[in-house]
């Protein structure tokens, strides 16, 4: 079956410090691959997604970048804000690009100090 | 702001009661939702995906006649945990999947935090 695994946190950086969040990832055929935040008292937002090998998901400062031979898709990003402070959650879907039916890796704290 | 809730956020309830959960998508009419459980450290674990108007699919190794699930209209849907007991004590979210803004995509309630006593 399906399954997501990503780096264990919890995470603390100093502002503008740089950022990595590895997440590789076992599944049949050929999955999408999403980044979800959840920040503080709030629902999952999806972050960015890629859908095929190679692509590369960006979205507010993050990246991540589809790789098929590794089979990961590690979250960076340059230059972190406090309010960048969040649990990430790495995820997959084997149902096309449409992001429904998602397999989980456990979430990673992220927490960002001034 | 948000686009799915969930009511309540949280809730305590003796063993043996039942509670409900809703979840609500909010200006946008929802073809499918998803009620998820997350245990602390855990991920997010599927329980099971249900199309307003149709019976609930549920994911293997849930038990149905425990959690039932109501997906009345295209903007509400229920999920009622029976019996409830301890080990049922956890963290549910609903994700409701539809179109808001041009964009086919699904949006994640803020989830609800369950305490059986």
């Amino acid at each position: 079956g399906n399954s997501v695994t990503q780096m264990e946190g919890p995470v603390t950086l100093s502002e503008e410090a740089f950022l990595t969040i590895n997440c590789t990832y076992t599944a049949t055929g050929y999955p999408s691959l999403f980044w979800y935040v959840q920040y503080p008292g709030e629902g999952l937002q999806l972050l960015l997604k890629a859908t095929k090998a190679d692509d590369k998901g960006s979205n507010k400062g993050f990246e991540a970048t589809y790789r098929k031979e590794t089979t990961s898709f590690h979250l960076e990003k340059g230059s972190v804000q406090v309010s960048d402070s969040a649990v990430y959650f790495c995820a997959l879907s084997d149902s096309g690009g449409s992001n429904y039916k998602l397999t989980f890796g456990k979430g990673t704290l992220l927490t960002v100090n001034p | 702001g948000a686009v799915v809730s969930q009511h309540p956020s949280w809730v305590i309830c003796k063993s043996g009661t039942s509670v409900k959960i809703e979840c609500r998508s909010l200006d946008f009419q929802a073809t499918t939702m998803f009620w998820y459980r997350q245990f602390p450290k855990q991920s997010l674990m599927l329980m099971a995906t249900s199309n307003e108007g149709s019976k609930a699919t549920y994911e293997q190794g849930v038990e149905k006649d425990k959690f039932l699930i109501n997906h009345a209209s295209l903007t509400l849907s229920t999920l009622t945990v029976t019996s409830a007991h301890p080990e049922d004590s956890s963290f549910y979210i609903c994700s409701a999947r539809g179109t808001l803004r041009g964009t086919d995509t699904q949006y994640f309630g803020p989830g609800t935090r369950l305490t059986v006593l």
